[in-house]
């Protein structure tokens, strides 16, 4: 384990479904992400939370909406996605936020859209 | 805004053989730079990461790293791989101070045959 916990490993949700993903750090950083992960693209920063604050979204569609209730919880909220929205969706989290220190990964979730 | 370049999508290897893996970045100013690592089934890890000094940076598992500021570039080198280094490498930038995102390449994946 890395100190950040993502759940569920696995998730295979329809069009029209609304799921969630949770991922949570006992670490004491500040700072947490949601980044996506595709075949052969970079990994997609798609929200900051610093502070339990956004501070950045980086122009997600309306269908992915992240909650982070405290600095050691963040949400994905997801509803009527896409198919190329499969994808493996990681949770990072740092110190703080922009200090280039490193990240700390969680193992992610691997969502299949049907 | 800055990026990075991964040029080896996917190295083949025997082992014992010597790695340089390819890292360019795009922006011209100071920078951290890292590499992280993601071995099959498991999350991305911090490889190393280099802030200032000595530009040949040492990690773990017997890797290092030698930022080269007027070629822009950051390989990853290991002088006698083993099977277990089989995984996808990926290279990050960002830019210290504030709040800077760290940047990902596209990731190269290293197979190494026993």
């Amino acid at each position: 384990e890395t100190g950040v916990t993502q759940t569920p490993r696995h998730l295979v949700m329809g069009m029209t479904n609304k799921k969630s993903l949770k991922c949570e750090q006992h670490l004491g950083h500040n700072a947490m992400y949601w980044y996506k992960q595709s075949a052969k693209k970079p990994l997609e920063l798609m929200f900051v939370y610093n502070f339990k604050e956004q501070t950045e979204n980086n122009s997600v569609p309306s269908r992915f909406s992240p909650e982070c209730p405290n600095s050691s919880h963040l949400f994905l909220h997801l509803h009527t996605l896409q198919p190329e929205d499969s994808a493996l969706y990681l949770c990072a989290s740092s110190q703080d936020f922009g200090t280039g220190d490193g990240y700390t990964f969680g193992s992610g979730t691997r969502l299949t859209v049907v | 805004a800055q990026s990075v370049s991964q040029h080896n999508h996917h190295v083949i290897l025997s082992e014992a053989a010597s790695l340089e893996l390819g890292c360019n970045y795009s922006y011209g100013g100071t920078v951290n730079l890292f590499w992280y690592v993601q071995y099959p089934g498991q999350h991305l890890q911090l490889l190393l990461k280099y802030f200032s000094g000595d530009p040949l940076v040492k990690g773990i598992k017997g890797f290092e790293a030698e930022f080269i500021k007027s070629k822009f570039s950051f390989n990853l080198r290991k002088p006698s791989v083993q099977w277990s280094d089989t995984a996808e490498y990926f290279c990050a930038v960002n830019r210290p101070g504030g709040y800077q995102k760290v940047t990902f390449g596209t990731g190269t994946k290293l197979q190494v045959i026993p």
